[in-house]
């Protein structure tokens, strides 16, 4: 049970190019998040996708573009990176979104991707 | 949204008993208290949710006072391998609010 997993580990773009990031998870869950975090700061939501096909913007969406290919992989395009872009990337997932009689329920981190735009 | 509010750092000794607490004045009627864990070059790990008073589980205990405007969480003789970041979050996906928000957490320093 690998959890989630996410590709690449590093990466180092020029402004203007662009990349996709890859994340999977293997533990059947419905939901799925994208976060990144800057130096010093807390984790800011990108998009998540509650279920598969479907995708909502979160705090901070843009620049960004996400696609729920299936009910494990979610993944984050930057079609033009900008040095601002320059973060830590952070997938989580989720058995649901929402509200259920004893809380929230818990997400789970990926390792991250470390992305750098020069 | 409800807006949280830590320490940005607390120091501690092996042992000892550490207490972090989160302001949270406009959580709301369906806002649920979480607490993650994040040590460096890792993502966060959930250790412990609530509503209100008092949940224990086996890393932690959080305490919420009747009026929901803070939370503690409690960490039990802390070890060196407790030395992370500690993040508060109020709310949900699919509740009253809509985000789930990451402040910038407290950074917790165990010393031997």
């Amino acid at each position: 049970n690998a959890g989630v997993t996410q590709t690449p580990k590093f990466q180092v773009l020029k402004t203007g190019q662009s990349m996709t990031l890859q994340c999977a998870q293997d533990m059947n869950h419905n939901s799925m998040y994208w976060y990144r975090q800057d130096p010093g700061m807390g984790l800011r939501l990108i998009y998540y996708s509650a279920s598969e096909g479907t995708t909502d913007k979160g705090e901070v969406p843009n620049g960004y573009n996400v696609s729920r290919l299936n009910k494990r992989e979610f993944s984050l395009r930057l079609e033009s990176a900008a040095p601002s872009q320059t973060s830590v990337y952070f997938c989580a997932s989720s058995e649901r979104t929402g509200l259920l009689a004893g809380g929230y329920y818990e997400q789970y981190f990926g390792p991250g991707t470390r992305l750098t735009v020069t | 949204l409800a807006k949280t509010t830590q320490p940005i750092s607390m120091d501690s000794y092996e042992g000892q008993e550490v207490n972090i607490t989160c302001s949270h004045n406009n959580i709301a009627t369906n806002d649920y208290i979480t607490w993650y864990q994040q040590f460096p070059s890792q993502g966060p790990r959930f250790i412990i949710q609530g509503y209100k008073t008092k949940v224990t589980n086996e890393v932690a205990s959080l305490f919420i006072p009747a009026d929901r405007k803070s939370s503690t969480l409690s960490l039990p003789r802390v070890s060196l391998s407790d030395t992370a970041v500690y993040y508060c979050l109020v709310g949900g996906y699919g509740g009253a609010t809509n985000k789930l928000i990451f402040g910038t957490g407290t950074l917790l320093a165990v010393q031997p």
